[in-house]
């Protein structure tokens, strides 16, 4: 099955600065990457995904790049304020499945943004 | 409300009982998800529905565990015998198959097993 990595499990910066969270995977097959924000008792939110079609997207201060020959995706945030404080989480499916369907996470990045 | 809800958002049982929790996906959703998330830790999959089909289970869902979808709509999953270690937040997730597989979670059942 798919087996990801996440660093650094945790980040803190100042606020307006840039933050990046880096994932490897190690599955070849896999198409599809998203990254989820989760606040303390909350539920996992989508803030990005991206497929093995492009390079890199991007959504207003979030953008992520992925590199399918290293088996690597980075989730960059710009000008970080402090409602950006939370987990972050890369994923990517077990395609071995058929169905993209199953996602195997990391193991989370707590990012702190400071004033 | 078009989001994924989950019922009872807490949960306090004592060991051997047994437990059920309720997921109700995006109405137009056919794929349903069950994880697992201990505190520090990413959700862990447990099984998946296609409509009303289980399509897979984690090696992490013993016996005691159990999982249904009859209608294609709702879902349950059933804790039998709690055990201490059961002690986690369990999410829900739905998906549209045509839809580019995008996840989206309910708040989760957090359970306390004492």
């Amino acid at each position: 099955g798919e087996n990801v990595e996440q660093h650094p499990s945790t980040l803190s910066v100042q606020e307006g600065d840039s933050a990046v969270i880096k994932c490897t995977y190690s599955d070849s097959a896999s198409n599809y990457f998203p990254w989820y924000k989760q606040e303390l008792g909350k539920r996992p939110q989508l803030i990005i995904d991206i497929r093995s079609n492009v390079g890199e997207k991007k959504d207003q201060r979030i953008a992520v790049t992925l590199n399918k020959t290293a088996k690597h995706f980075s989730l960059h945030i710009t000008e970080t304020q402090p409602e950006d404080s939370a987990v972050y989480f890369c994923a990517a499916p077990d395609d071995r499945t058929g169905t993209a369907s199953k996602l195997t996470f990391g193991t989370g990045t707590r990012l702190q943004v400071t004033l | 409300d078009t989001g994924v809800s989950q019922d009872p958002r807490h949960k306090i049982t004592k060991r051997g009982q047994n437990v059920t929790f309720r997921c109700d996906p995006i109405s137009e959703h056919n794929r349903l998800y069950w994880y697992r998330q201990t505190l520090g830790q990413g959700p862990e999959f447990l099984t998946y529905f296609q409509n009303e089909a289980q399509l897979e289970k984690s090696r992490l869902l013993s016996d005691r565990f159990s999982a249904e979808r009859p209608k294609g709509s709702f879902s349950t999953l059933e804790i039998q015998r709690t055990e201490q270690g059961d002690s986690a937040m369990y999410l829900c997730a739905s998906s549209y198959s045509g839809g580019g597989e995008t996840q989206y979670f309910g708040p989760g059942t957090r359970l306390l097993v004492l």
